[in-house]
């Protein structure tokens, strides 16, 4: 199984830029790294994914470097909203062996935004 | 579309009960899996399936059954209900994907159990 270490928990303040990195040393070559946000009460719900360089999308943006060890989950102009659990998961369920294809998930980074 | 749907919402259990909890896909998804959230902890792979007829053990699988004899539905069953399960159950799933593009993972609203 794929296993990923975050941080255990972050602080912000509105208006300020979030990076979250992720480590992942054991990735393989087919795994994709997804990221994913969770609220109270509620599933988890994917906010980006990428497998190599930078992917940016209209929440955030994913920084992996070349050996892929780690990633870094960025979120500009965090806001009160964005407090939330923030997780990283490495793997890819449809290929390679069938227990590559398990997507785990580490204990997450609780990130608390402040006023 | 609905998604992925699980039943029921909420559920109570005395110790040794037994019950199945439903999920449903319509998105034509191959793998399903089931993962449990305790309270501020993360959540964790009970039981996955990487399509129909296939299943196999996540990180906590004791205590838990599950079988996939359609691509649309993946049943969590409990065999002998313990105070230890109470929890948040989320069954997701993904469809295969490409080499170049990796669906993530859709998840369903969550089934809060209590054993009491």
């Amino acid at each position: 199984l794929a296993k990923t270490t975050q941080p255990i928990s972050m602080d912000s303040y509105e208006g300020q830029e979030v990076n979250i990195t992720c480590s992942h040393n054991n990735i393989a070559t087919n795994d994709y790294i997804t990221w994913y946000q969770q609220f109270p009460s509620q599933g988890p719900r994917f906010i980006i994914q990428g497998y190599k360089t930078k992917v940016t999308n209209e929440v955030a943006s994913l920084f992996i470097p070349a050996d892929r060890k780690s990633s870094t989950l960025s979120l500009p102009r965090v806001s009160l909203s964005d407090t939330a659990v923030y997780y990283c998961l490495v793997g890819d369920p449809g290929r390679g062996d069938t227990g590559r294809r398990a997507l785990t998930f580490g204990s997450g980074t609780r990130l608390q935004v402040q006023p | 579309n609905a998604g992925v749907t699980q039943t029921p919402k909420f559920q109570v259990l005395k110790t040794g009960q037994s019950m199945t909890l439903q999920c449903a896909q319509d998105m034509n998804h191959e793998y399903m899996s089931w993962y449990r959230q305790d309270p501020g902890m993360g959540l964790r792979l009970i039981h996955y399936s990487v399509g129909a007829g296939i299943t196999d053990q996540g990180e906590v699988p004791n205590g838990y059954n599950v079988s996939r004899s359609t691509t649309e539905d993946f049943p969590l069953r409990l065999l002998s209900a313990a105070p230890s399960q109470t929890s948040v159950y989320f069954c997701a799933s993904s469809y295969r994907g490409t080499p170049s593009y990796n669906s993530p993972l859709h998840f369903g609203n969550g089934t809060r159990l209590t054993v009491t």
